[in-house]
Formats: structure tokens, C-alpha cells, sequence
């Protein structure tokens, strides 16, 4: 069964500072992985989706990596600013499946400090 | 406006009432997911549908139900053989035929017992 790790569970930066949160998963059979943001009380907004063929994906200053064989993907965050305080969960789907069955980590809840 | 639509926002439950949850969506997404949020762990999912009139169990289908006579509706009712309740429910939709594609989500529910 897909296992989906983020440590930490909580990471407090400076504003300005650059910062990388961590995912891993214990299937490397993925047909992609996604990096969603939630802010307090609300749904999930989609960031980035890696597909199995890509190493990494970017969008403004978001970048997300992904290494299959170490069953790691990485979401790197340039120039932190407070909005982008918030939590940020992977999830993945088996092979298989496209989009269906996702497994999600549990988080990271990233405060950007003023 | 485009997008999903969940409500209500709060709900309330007496113990042994079964309760509704409203998932609307007019994004013409073929697919759609019911997951639950509880503190300290990642989504999981409840029920799915990839077309009307079928929806498939998710990992922990027991003591919820689903039904999907429209492509724009799929209510989630709690019944009271659902002994623990209480969290964040999350509706999403997908392009099922799109699998390359992110999944959606609505604002969610937060569901409490009384």
C-alpha cells in the first residue's frame, strides 16, 4: 500500500528566505504527483502536477522535482513571502489510475514570518 | 461563476441522524471524489464516481453513502452507523478522461456532532 511522508509536520522562515519542503512515497509505480496548497478552513488549490515521464515542473517561484527511484519529490518556494503562508500536501495516484485514488501526505504547515 | 459548491458550510448531527452533504459543480467534470480531513492526517477517500449513475468505494466507505443521478451533483450522506463524524469533509472533480489533469476541490464542510 502507497505510503506518503512530508517532513516536518510544521516549518516557520523569515520572509525573503528560500525554502524546500520534502515528500516521499513508498511505490514508485506513480503515474504523477501533485503539490496542492490549503490555507486554514479551506479546500486545496492545485500547484503543480509532475507527470512520471518529468523531473520537475515550475510555476512563478514555485519548482517541484521529482526522483522515482528514491520515491522523493521536493516543492522549492523562492523568495518567501507571508500570503505564502499556508499547509502544502503531495499526493499521488497508483499506476494505473490516472487521477483516481490519490494518497495524500499528511502536510506541511509553512508560516512565513513578517 | 465556475467552480464547485459545497454546503453547508457547518453542519450539526444528533447522534443517530443521518445527514446530506451537497456537492454541486458546473466544471462539466466527468469524475468525482468525496475525501475526509481529520487533524494531524492527510485526505482520504470516501466514495467516487466516474459517471453517473456508478461511483466506486474508497478506503473507508463504511457508514457513509453516495449517489450520482446528475454529473453536476453528488450528495455524501453520513448515516448514523458512522460512529465518528466529526471532520472536514472535501469534494473534488476531475476530468476523468484528462488524466493528466489535477483534481478540483470545493471549500468543504465541516461537520460536527452534537
Amino acid at each position: 500500500k502507497q505510503e506518503v511522508t512530508q517532513i516536518p509536520a510544521a516549518l516557520s522562515v523569515p520572509e525573503g528566505e528560500n525554502l524546500v519542503l520534502n515528500c516521499s512515497f513508498t511505490d514508485s509505480a506513480i503515474y504523477n504527483l501533485q503539490w496542492f496548497r490549503q490555507d486554514p478552513g479551506k479546500g486545496l488549490t492545485s500547484l503543480l502536477l509532475i507527470q512520471s515521464s518529468q523531473r520537475e515542473q515550475t510555476s512563478g517561484r514555485l519548482n517541484a522535482s521529482l526522483d522515482k527511484s528514491s520515491g522523493r519529490s521536493t516543492l522549492y518556494i523562492a523568495a518567501s513571502q507571508p500570503g505564502d503562508s499556508a499547509t502544502y500536501l503531495c499526493a499521488v495516484p497508483p499506476w494505473g489510475f490516472g487521477n483516481e485514488k490519490l494518497t495524500f501526505g499528511t502536510g506541511t504547515r509553512l508560516t512565513i514570518i513578517p | 461563476d465556475g467552480g464547485i459548491t459545497q454546503s453547508p458550510k457547518y453542519l450539526f448531527r444528533k447522534e443517530g441522524q443521518n445527514v446530506t452533504l451537497s456537492c454541486e459543480q458546473n466544471l462539466n467534470h466527468d469524475a468525482m471524489y468525496w475525501y475526509r480531513q481529520d487533524p494531524g492526517q492527510g485526505l482520504r477517500l470516501i466514495y467516487y464516481s466516474q459517471i453517473v449513475n456508478d461511483f466506486q468505494k474508497g478506503d473507508i466507505a463504511e457508514g457513509y453513502s453516495v449517489s450520482r443521478e446528475k454529473k453536476e451533483s453528488f450528495p455524501l450522506t453520513v448515516t448514523s452507523a458512522q460512529k465518528n463524524p466529526t471532520a472536514f469533509y472535501l469534494c473534488a472533480t476531475g476530468d476523468y478522461f484528462r488524466s493528466q489533469e489535477t483534481q478540483y476541490f470545493g471549500p468543504g464542510t465541516r461537520l460536527l456532532v452534537l
